[in-house]
């Protein structure tokens, strides 16, 4: 059981180039996240997923794009990389909110992926 | 002003010592109380999680609600140099639009030295 995975770790981009940001995860969880963690901001919400196939926005989502085209996984896509997209990138999941039995809230974290935008 | 608001510190204990960590918030909404603990260059997992007001203890550590004061806090009794982490509050509506979403603070850097 591997949880929340995220590929890749590392990585560093020059101003202008695109990526995609892979969020896997094996618990069968209907809702998905992408945070960024800045120093001295906390985690700040980009895009979320509450199930397969649609998406939603978050406090941060400009310059980002998302998919769920599959229940497990969820992509964070950089079109054009600004300097200003340099940060840690974590990708979370959690069962629906008022799931009976749960944790109310409790989101699993992957390792995170660290971003360099030059 | 941010939703929820958290001194970043950072902390410096000695081993033993009692840790005081405190969140304040403005949305009424929130009924859902959360701490996570996030080690160097790892996500964050959850440690502490309440409803509506109240305590909560585990272990060596206890979470607070005060809902009248909107303010949360976090207690390590006999605090070790591995909770030396940072540690974020988080929370959450029960209901509306937002449900499902957490609202986290800036996050308290801890370092407990032997």
């Amino acid at each position: 059981n591997a949880g929340v995975t995220q590929t890749p770790k590392f990585r560093v981009l020059k101003t202008g180039q695109s990526m995609t940001l892979l969020c896997a995860q094996d618990m069968n969880h209907e809702y998905m996240y992408w945070y960024r963690q800045d120093p001295g901001m906390g985690l700040r919400l980009i895009h979320y997923s509450v199930g397969e196939g649609t998406t939603a926005k978050g406090e941060v989502p400009d310059g980002y794009n998302v998919s769920r085209l599959k229940k497990q996984n969820f992509l964070l896509g950089l079109e054009s990389a600004a300097p200003s997209q340099t940060s840690v990138y974590f990708c979370a999941s959690s069962y629906p909110p008022l799931t009976s039995g749960r944790a109310k809230g409790e989101q699993f974290f992957g390792p995170g992926t660290r971003l360099t935008v030059l | 002003q941010k939703e929820v608001e958290q001194d970043p510190g950072p902390l410096s204990v000695p081993e033993g010592a009692i840790v005081s960590l405190n969140c304040t918030y403005s949305n009424s909404a929130f009924q859902y109380f959360m701490w996570y603990r996030q080690y160097s260059r790892k996500g964050p997992e959850l440690l502490m999680y309440t409803y509506s007001s109240g305590n909560k203890e585990d272990g060596r550590f206890t979470a607070q609600v005060d809902k009248s004061s909107k303010y949360i806090s976090l207690f390590i009794r006999d605090s070790q140099p591995s909770d030396s982490a940072t540690y974020l509050c988080a929370m959450s509506p029960d209901r509306g639009s937002t449900l499902g979403r957490l609202y986290f603070g800036r996050g308290t850097q801890l370092t407990v030295w032997p």
